[in-house]
């Protein structure tokens, strides 16, 4: 099963740039990764899924190197409301019967400060 | 958008009682999953269900069981809460893209 580690905390500044990394060194074949983003007393929100390379969407952009091994959720200029838990998933590939345990990280905090 | 629902953002019940929590997605997904959340711990899977009358065991199922009698609905059964089980439930459905859209969450408290 894939497991992920994050850092536990982060801290950053309004209008910066936030890269965080997830390792998955044990990413099968068709796991996909995902990153959820959550604020306190509300279920985590989508925010970004890619399989390899690079993928942008309007909130956030996702790097994944060629042996998919880690992955960096990238936050640009992040702001005071962007202060959350991001967690990233590795897994997927509930297809017909066939199952493939999904495995949250422990999360990073992130805290934005002013 | 998807929406899903769960019957009660705060729940409390007594040791040995039976508790159900109920969730509701409007979006024909074919999966359904149930998390637990405690502090230190992330979330962690207790059963989920990729079609109706199917279900499998997550990572912790012990003490729990679960019911998808119907497509959208997907319940969660405490047969006799113990303390330990106070918690958030996070319930979460998903289709064929894997993206998993989460409820609000149910707080549950055990005394």
């Amino acid at each position: 099963l894939a497991k992920t580690t994050q850092p536990i905390s982060m801290d950053s500044y309004e209008g910066q740039e936030v890269n965080i990394t997830c390792s998955h060194n044990n990413i099968a074949t068709n796991d996909y990764i995902t990153w959820y983003q959550q604020f306190p007393s509300q279920g985590p929100r989508f925010i970004i899924q890619g399989y390899k390379t690079k993928v942008t969407n309007e909130v956030a952009s996702l790097f994944i190197p060629a042996d998919r091994k880690s992955s960096t959720l990238s936050l640009p200029r992040v702001s005071l409301s962007d202060t959350a838990v991001y967690y990233c998933l590795v897994g997927g590939g509930i297809y017909g019967g066939a199952t493939n345990k999904l495995i949250f990280g422990t999360g990073t905090l992130l805290a934005v400060q002013p | 958008d998807v929406k899903v629902t769960q019957s009660s953002r705060y729940l409390v019940k007594r040791t040995g009682e039976k508790v159900f929590l109920e969730c509701v997605q409007d979006m024909d997904h074919e999966n359904m999953f149930w998390y637990r959340q405690d502090p230190g711990l992330g979330l962690r899977l207790i059963y989920f269900s990729y079609d109706v009358k199917m279900k499998e065991k997550g990572d912790i199922p012990e003490g729990y069981s679960v019911s998808r009698e119907k497509k959208e609905r997907f319940s969660l059964i405490l047969e006799s809460a113990s303390t330990n089980q106070t918690s958030m439930y996070l319930c979460a459905s998903s289709g064929s893209t894997d993206t998993q859209y989460f409820g609000p969450g149910t707080r549950l408290t055990v005394l």
